[in-house]
């Protein structure tokens, strides 16, 4: 059964430095996501993404990240200059032609800051 | 915000029994859908309801949908062990999903 991946699954970092973290979505689906999930939180949306391009974004989604499909399989997410406060599981997810269907998730990259 | 609620926050239950879970939304969704997250691990989808839909079934899961007071309920009959997992509803309107804070689940064997 197709599945979304994602890499690496886990990254530590310092304070400042870049991370980029990278999804391989479903290969016929058309509708990419990002989302992230503080230790013992709640899920939160950030980004979604069509037709190379951003199509809706949460208040979270600031000038520090920015996502890209650089070539027909990945989907990235890079973080500029990281916080102590982006720690926190990441999760792509895909869905198919229409953006409400189902959405399937990756199983994360775990972002530690330190 | 158009994010669920779930109620729930936390269920402890012995195997064989039922569990219900509640979800409550504020404005309006294309469809509500509920996942299931292993401690630590990502999110597995269940089920999905679209906003026209009522009651839908899959395998042990049973999802029913009350648009009229935003609210979405998720149960899991004969539970077992291995259904131990926090469950979120999720809502989409346009192209996001906004989760829940989740039911944590505890299935005890």
């Amino acid at each position: 059964e197709p599945e979304v991946t994602q890499t690496p699954s886990h990254q530590v970092t310092q304070m400042g430095q870049e991370v980029i973290l990278r999804c391989v979505p479903i290969s016929n689906h058309l509708y990419f996501y990002w989302y992230r999930q503080i230790l013992g939180q709640k899920v939160e949306f950030l980004v979604s993404f069509y037709n190379n391009e951003i199509s809706e974004k949460s208040e979270i989604f600031d000038d520090q990240f920015s996502v890209e499909r650089p070539d027909g399989s990945n989907f990235t997410l890079k973080i500029r200059s990281t916080k102590l406060e982006d720690s926190a599981m990441y999760f792509c997810a895909s869905s198919g032609w229409r953006s409400q269907e189902t959405q399937y998730f990756g199983p994360g990259t775990r972002l530690l800051v330190l | 915000s158009q994010q669920g609620e779930e109620d729930p926050q936390a269920l402890s239950i012995q195997e064989g029994e039922n569990a219900t879970m509640n979800c409550s939304y504020k404005t309006s969704i294309n469809n509500l859908q509920w996942y299931r997250q292993n401690s630590g691990r990502g999110l597995v989808h269940l089920i999905l309801i679209r906003s026209n839909e009522r009651e839908k079934h899959s395998g042990r899961l049973r999802v029913t949908l009350d648009t009229s007071k935003k609210s979405s309920s998720l149960l899991i009959t004969a539970s077992r062990a291995a259904d131990t997992a926090s469950y979120f509803c999720a809502t989409a309107f346009s192209n996001d999903m906004r989760f829940g804070a989740g039911t944590r689940l505890t299935v005890k064997p």
